[in-house]
């Protein structure tokens, strides 16, 4: 799988929209992006994920550049409860064993 | 709620003990994966089966082990524990071996070894 690069920590005030950027340059045709998030100690959390096109549901939105070098996750409207790691992971998800292969993620701070 | 169940919840034992870990995938999941997470080394890959069959593995040691029952249960086998084997350990699932369907998971096992 592909590696991912992301910022180590960010912040972001409660009600605004929260952008957390993912470098993936090496990433490959057929490899799609994922995120996940991890509540403190909390089994990761499924967000979203995409091919090329960009992607929106319940929880956020994922914009993924034309050259597919980088992506953004949206959390449109932060709340507290949105602080977490964010996990950004690029994968083939129909290999023969595809698991998720986490790297060291983003730590969101949402602050009042 | 995920769906996945992992039990038990949290569990203290002794270095040279032996633990087991028990996982039930969400309903119609065939995959399973076991996670390790400790604090100096993030979220490891272990192992994968599907369907009964070991699929991949990852940094697993060997004092662990795992196995995938009929009714799709796993079970992860810690034995020998060490110090260093304090952790939480996740299971997730997946519909499809290749998790088409991406990978949900549970809440976790927290093991401490004293």
């Amino acid at each position: 799988d592909a590696k991912t690069t992301q910022p180590t920590s960010m912040d972001c005030a409660e009600g605004r929209a929260a952008n957390l950027p993912c470098n993936h340059s090496t990433i490959s045709g057929n490899e799609y992006v994922y995120w996940y998030r991890q509540i403190h100690s909390q089994g990761p959390q499924y967000i979203i994920h995409g091919l090329k096109n960009n992607e929106t549901n319940e929880m956020a939105s994922l914009i993924i550049t034309e050259d597919r070098k980088s992506s953004t996750l949206i959390l449109p409207h932060a709340t507290l409860r949105d602080t977490a790691v964010y996990y950004c992971i690029v994968r083939v998800p129909y290999s023969s064993a595809s698991k998720i292969i986490f790297g060291s993620g983003t730590r969101l701070s949402i602050r009042p | 709620d995920s769906g996945v169940t992992q039990t038990p919840k949290h569990l203290i034992t002794a270095t040279g003990q032996r633990v087991t870990l028990r996982c039930s995938p969400r309903s119609g999941d065939l995959s399973v994966y076991w996670y390790q997470q400790s604090l100096d080394q993030g979220l490891q890959f272990l192992i994968q089966y599907y369907n009964g069959e070991e699929r991949a593995k990852g940094n697993i040691l060997e004092r662990f082990s795992a196995q995938q029952f009929p009714d799709l249960h796993s079970e992860l086998n810690l034995s020998s524990l060490e110090l260093g084997d304090s952790a939480l350990y996740f299971c997730a699932s997946s519909v499809q071996e290749s998790s088409g369907n991406t990978i949900y998971f549970g809440e976790g096992s927290w093991l401490t070894v004293v």
